[in-house]
């Protein structure tokens, strides 16, 4: 079964920065695009990143464009995400989450998550 | 950026009722429309994709319709585990967006 596990969440200064990573297994991960997607405390869910199955396209929302970096590993399995510059909004649950096919479309497998502060 | 617009912010249903979500796009999105279930602490689960197609095991009480701006999700016959909060996506277009989500709850 389709497993996404997301690691490398914690508390961090505002101007720091993070990488998260996303273990993937169930499934061939060469063969498909992934996102990620963030939710704020008590907040609605934001898209915040796409990468092609073979990392040749990347798409980012306005909010993180030129501070975060999407990137992926296909011989580990594993989706990262390079936080730069971080702000007290990105304070937030980020979730990796599996497209349905190479280019991109909607989310149909999640992780659990993994939550980023941004405090000093 | 195509801003997705969900109404009612809250819906209260009681059990065995029908509960009726809508969602509309800043412009067209085609089909490209899907709509997500998330439970307090849980990550979010796909419902309907297409606009109009069930995902994986999801029940046939779930269904979607509508393209181009305005769409709707219906469950015919709401459970005790219905009871969340409801988002849909638009995927037509980057960047991708949600709307503010729609919560569910027993009247």
């Amino acid at each position: 079964q389709v497993q996404l596990v997301e690691s490398g969440g914690g508390v961090v200064q505002p101007g720091g920065s993070l990488r998260l990573s996303c273990a993937a297994s169930g499934f061939t991960f060469s063969s498909y695009g992934m996102h990620w997607v963030r939710q704020a405390p008590g907040k609605g869910l934001e898209w915040v990143a796409f990468i092609r199955y073979d990392g040749s396209n990347k798409y980012y929302a306005d909010s993180v464009k030129g501070r975060f970096t999407i990137s992926r590993d296909n011989s580990k399995n594993t989706l990262y995400l390079q936080m730069n510059s971080l702000r007290a909004e990105d304070t937030a649950v980020y979730y990796c989450a599996k497209a349905p096919r190479r280019y991109g479309d909607y989310h149909d497998y999640w992780g659990q998550g993994t939550l980023v502060t941004v405090s000093s | 950026e195509i801003v997705m617009t969900q109404s009612p912010a809250t819906l209260s249903v009681s059990p065995g009722e029908r509960a009726t979500l809508s969602c509309r796009a800043s412009q067209s999105v085609s089909s490209n429309l899907a709509w997500y279930q998330q439970k307090p602490g849980q990550a979010p689960r796909l419902l309907i994709y297409g606009a109009s197609t069930r995902a994986t095991g999801i029940p046939a009480r779930f269904s979607g319709s509508g393209s181009g701006t305005e769409f709707t999700l219906t469950i015919s016959s709401l459970q005790s585990e219905d009871f969340a909060l409801y988002y849909c996506q638009q995927y037509n277009n980057w960047p991708y967006s949600f709307g503010q989500g729609t919560k569910l709850e027993i009247k």
